[in-house]
């Protein structure tokens, strides 16, 4: 079955410091790929996508994923953090030759930056 | 461009009732999806249209649950026989290519 797996539910990082949030699914066929983000009572927001060509996607505000196809990964860093980077973070995929527009969501972490 | 809209924010029901929940989508956005959220996890999808055409119900939506896009525009979900293991927060998006555009959701609880 397509599934998504976040392995971390919670992610506790201090203020400046690098993190990463991992990010795998179940299948090597074709993707889209996506993260979300959910601030405290705010509804999910993109962050960032891969669809095609560079497998090195970034995001305004600082955040990148990188497309790992033989490890069928999608994680996502960030090289310093701050406390308003607090949140929750879903990966989402859309498996393209399934022939669906579905978006597969995983658990999400939380991420929470400590001062 | 006036975002994905949901009514009502928030519902209370007594067990055992229907509700009905609507969804506006972004105007030029041809698909629109329902996804469950509870605590702690993430959006479990439900349901999506491509124009007024249902194409895919997720296989652990129980039939109490039906959705209608009847003009291609709006989007009604409904759950009859409401049981407490419904209370969650119901979510649709719209999308037009890549990606899928959330509304703020419509929180119920069965009581």
């Amino acid at each position: 079955a397509q599934s998504v797996t976040q392995l971390d539910s919670q992610v506790p990082v201090f203020e400046e410091a690098p993190v990463e949030l991992r990010c795998n699914y179940s299948s090597s066929v074709s993707v889209y790929l996506f993260w979300y983000v959910q601030y405290p009572n705010q509804g999910l927001q993109l962050l960032l996508k891969y669809l095609s060509g560079s497998t090195l996607v970034e995001s305004i505000n600082g955040f990148e994923a990188e497309f790992n196809k033989s490890q069928t990964s999608f994680h996502l860093r960030k090289p310093s953090v701050h406390i308003s980077d607090t949140a929750e973070y879903f990966c989402a995929v859309r498996f393209i030759s399934s022939g669906t527009y579905k978006y597969i969501f995983g658990t999400g972490t939380r991420l929470k930056v400590l001062a | 461009d006036t975002g994905v809209s949901q009514d009502p924010r928030h519902k209370i029901t007594k067990r055992g009732q229907n509700v009905t929940f609507r969804c506006d989508p972004i105007s030029e956005h041809n698909r629109l999806y329902w996804y469950r959220q509870t605590l702690g996890q993430g959006p479990e999808f439900l349901t999506y249209f491509q124009n007024e055409a249902q194409l895919e119900k997720s296989r652990l939506l129980s039939d109490r649950f039906s959705a209608e896009r009847p003009k291609g525009s709006f989007s009604t979900l409904e759950i009859q026989r409401t049981e407490q293991g419904d209370s969650a927060m119901y979510l649709c998006a719209s999308s037009l290519g890549w990606g899928i555009d959330f509304g703020s959701g419509t929180r119920l609880t069965v009581v």
